[in-house]
């Protein structure tokens, strides 16, 4: 069972806009603004997408934000493409030994 | 640009020690710190642990008594072993660099551990 619960699923069709929520506690999301976003694509390694909690690494389409609230966490993305299709984790720092606590991941589908 | 590579067997033999190195490309080992993550097959994503180019480490707990990690700054190496392996243990083992806190900003590709007599 992952430390973090994340819906197994989301859709959406092209142009529309999803939310991926990411519900922890106060020992990790809700403690620290260390949430980060991963996508993954079949057979392919995770990429990260936003860490600490909105901030997008270079090269990611602002079309991938986040947010938080409380010990819940967001990731929409907006003007879904074909291309975003894939599993999305995520993650969160949880202090100490567990350094990284994951989400059991969302697949992603574009309708 | 950072590339890293996952190397090491296949498969191994129940109760053996996994064996991994991670090689880092495009530059030093000498900063920041270094993960390995584990994915067994259609499941989610697992954190094993960090390694600081020091040699200072942090393992996830319920691996803790199993794991070693060690970094050679020479060859712009790090590793991974698990020792008692068992079935469980099977997954697609990623490396991976520390970027900020808790976030892994870059992957190598992954390579598939099965542990099978």
């Amino acid at each position: 069972q992952s430390a973090l619960t994340q819906p197994p699923s989301a859709s959406g069709s092209p142009g529309q806009s999803v939310t991926i929520s990411c519900t922890g506690t106060n020992s990790d999301v809700g403690g620290y603004d260390y949430v980060s976003w991963y996508q993954q694509h079949p057979g392919k390694a995770p990429k990260l997408m936003i860490y600490e909690v909105s901030q997008r690494p270079s090269g990611v389409p602002d079309r991938f934000s986040g947010s938080k609230s409380g010990n819940t966490a967001s990731l929409t993305v907006s003007g879904l493409q074909a291309e975003d299709e894939a599993d999305y984790y995520c993650s969160s720092y949880a202090g100490g030994n567990n350094y990284v606590v994951f989400g059991g991941g969302t697949k992603l589908t574009v309708l | 640009q950072v590339q890293l590579q996952e190397s090491g067997p296949g498969l191994v033999k129940p109760s053996e020690t996994l064996s991994l190195t991670c090689t880092v490309s495009g530059g030093s080992i000498s900063r920041d710190y270094w993960s390995w993550i584990r994915q067994p097959p259609g499941k989610g994503l697992e954190w094993i642990g960090y390694i600081h180019y020091s040699g200072s480490t942090n393992y996830k707990p319920s691996l803790k008594s199993r794991v070693t990690m060690s970094v050679d700054t020479s060859k712009n190496q790090f590793s991974l072993k698990l020792s008692s392996v068992t079935a469980a243990d099977t997954a697609v083992y990623y490396c991976a660099r520390v970027t900020t806190i808790a976030a892994l900003g870059y992957w190598g590709q992954g390579t598939l551990v099965a542990v099978s007599s």
